[in-house]
């Protein structure tokens, strides 16, 4: 079974520090990756995906994830955080199917507090 | 505006009792998803469903049920047979064939 690890639970940084938030999964076929972000108070929503092509995904609000393929990671990257990127980040892995369908597997999380 | 809409927001109920959590979503989107989230333990897998009137079992659905009558509808009995029910519960749809979840806005479930 496909299994997600998030190895940072709690990250404390400062604004403007970079950030690396690393993301590790098991399965050795085909992955949709994902992270997930959710701000306090608001829904889960997505950050940004890696399906194929160009490793080096940009999302929203200045992120960008590298997949890694020899190393099964998909680690997430800011190079200056704000403190409005306070929040629990969750990455997620999809097992590509031919017909479709999803059953995400999520990690287990990663709090970013970001102090002033 | 398109969404997700889970009812209710909170909910207490006491030990032995059935509860049924609403799901409702206007996306047209054909698979819908329940999770559950604890603290430290990320988002876990319940029960999901493809397309109405079938659904599959994830991967902690001991102690719970749904139905998929409707393409809208997914809704969510959290069963007195479930041994730890207090938790943060989250709906979400994608549509077929699509990769990327929309999440509700949750409904936490207090056991008392």
């Amino acid at each position: 079974a496909q299994s997600v690890s998030q190895h940072n639970h709690h990250v404390i940084l400062s604004e403007a520090a970079s950030l690396e938030l690393g993301c590790n999964y098991s399965y050795g076929g085909t992955v949709n990756l994902f992270w997930y972000v959710q701000y306090p108070g608001q829904h889960l929503q997505l950050l940004l995906k890696y399906f194929s092509g160009d490793p080096l995904v940009k999302g929203i609000k200045g992120f960008e994830a590298e997949f890694i393929k020899s190393k099964f990671s998909f680690n997430l990257r800011k190079p200056s955080v704000q403190w409005s990127d306070t929040a629990e980040y969750f990455c997620a892995v999809n097992i590509a199917r031919p017909g479709g369908g999803n059953k995400l597997t999520f990690g287990t999380g990663t709090q970013l507090k970001v102090e002033l | 505006d398109g969404g997700i809409t889970q009812s209710p927001k909170y909910l207490f109920r006491k030990e032995g009792q059935n509860v049924t959590l609403s799901c409702e979503q206007n996306l047209n989107h054909d698979a819908m998803y329940w999770y559950r989230q604890d603290p430290g333990q990320g988002l876990r897998l319940i029960y999901y469903s493809q397309i109405v009137n079938d659904f599959q079992k994830g991967d902690i659905a001991e102690g719970y049920s749904v139905s998929r009558e409707k393409k809208e509808s997914f809704p969510l009995t959290v069963t007195s047979a479930q041994k730890n029910p207090t938790a943060f519960y989250l709906c979400a749809a994608a549509a077929a064939g699509a990769n990327v979840l929309t999440f509700g806005a949750g409904s936490r479930l207090t056991v008392l």
